[in-house]
């Protein structure tokens, strides 16, 4: 079945030590993003890449890196400058035109204590 | 930029009622897309229903429609019959269909729909 992967389900660091977040889809969707859940306040963009070695600011970047070395993978690195990191980590996918809806995957937990 | 803003953080109805769920942008823009999303408590982002701005035509998806008025940049999702497994988080979200925003996806804070026996 074609669909997105994220692992792992949940993750556990402490504070002051980078963390990466795997985003892994079989969909052959061009686009991928990264959103960040906080209660209340809805889902917010991290980054994003339309294309293979390319990839975009969004609106909360700092703190977070990414790479987009192969169509198939978009991981998230969230570093030590990241103030707050504790969060619910969501990646989607859509095939990089408008009226694409999202696809997204199954989440992780990260815990910084 | 644009924002999206859902005013109702809970909302509430009983089975086989219907319910609106209210949401509003801003946006400069006059070419768009709008969607609802569902998150029930898998956490799993479910789409429920899409609208293109350059379309008078309300969406609908069987017992899900949408209220789409473009001047007011009004986007309300309308649930009919409301069943136990319609209980989640709703979202409202914007996507621009150009310039330096393209592509990106804006959602809204969420309502949290329950819906009672």
């Amino acid at each position: 079945d074609g669909g997105i992967t994220q692992s792992p389900k949940y993750l556990f660091r402490k504070e002051g030590q980078n963390v990466t977040l795997s985003c892994e889809q079989n969909l052959n969707h061009d686009a991928m993003y990264w959103y960040r859940q906080d209660p209340g306040q809805g889902l917010r963009l991290i980054y994003y890449s339309q294309i293979v070695n390319d990839f975009q600011k969004g609106d909360i970047a700092e703190g977070y890196s990414v790479s987009r070395e192969k169509k198939e993978s978009f991981p998230l690195t969230v570093t030590s400058a990241q103030k707050n990191p504790t969060a619910f980590y969501l990646c989607a996918t859509d095939l990089g035109i408008n009226n694409s809806p999202l696809h997204f995957g199954n989440g992780t937990r990260l815990t910084v204590t | 930029a644009q924002t999206v803003t859902q005013s109702q953080p809970e909302m509430s109805v009983q089975e086989a009622e219907t319910v609106t769920l209210s949401c509003t942008y801003d946006t400069s823009e006059s070419d768009y897309y709008l969607f609802w999303y569902k998150q029930p408590p898998s956490r799993q982002m479910i789409l429920v229903i899409r609208q293109e701005a350059y379309k008078q035509q309300n969406a609908t998806e069987n017992r899900f429609s949408v209220n789409f008025q473009k001047a007011a940049k009004s986007f309300s999702l309308k649930i009919s019959d409301s069943q136990l497994g319609d209980a989640a988080m709703y979202f409202c979200a914007y996507r621009s269909s150009g310039g330096t925003s393209y592509g990106k996806l804006t959602f809204g804070q969420g309502t949290i729909l329950t819906v009672h026996p």
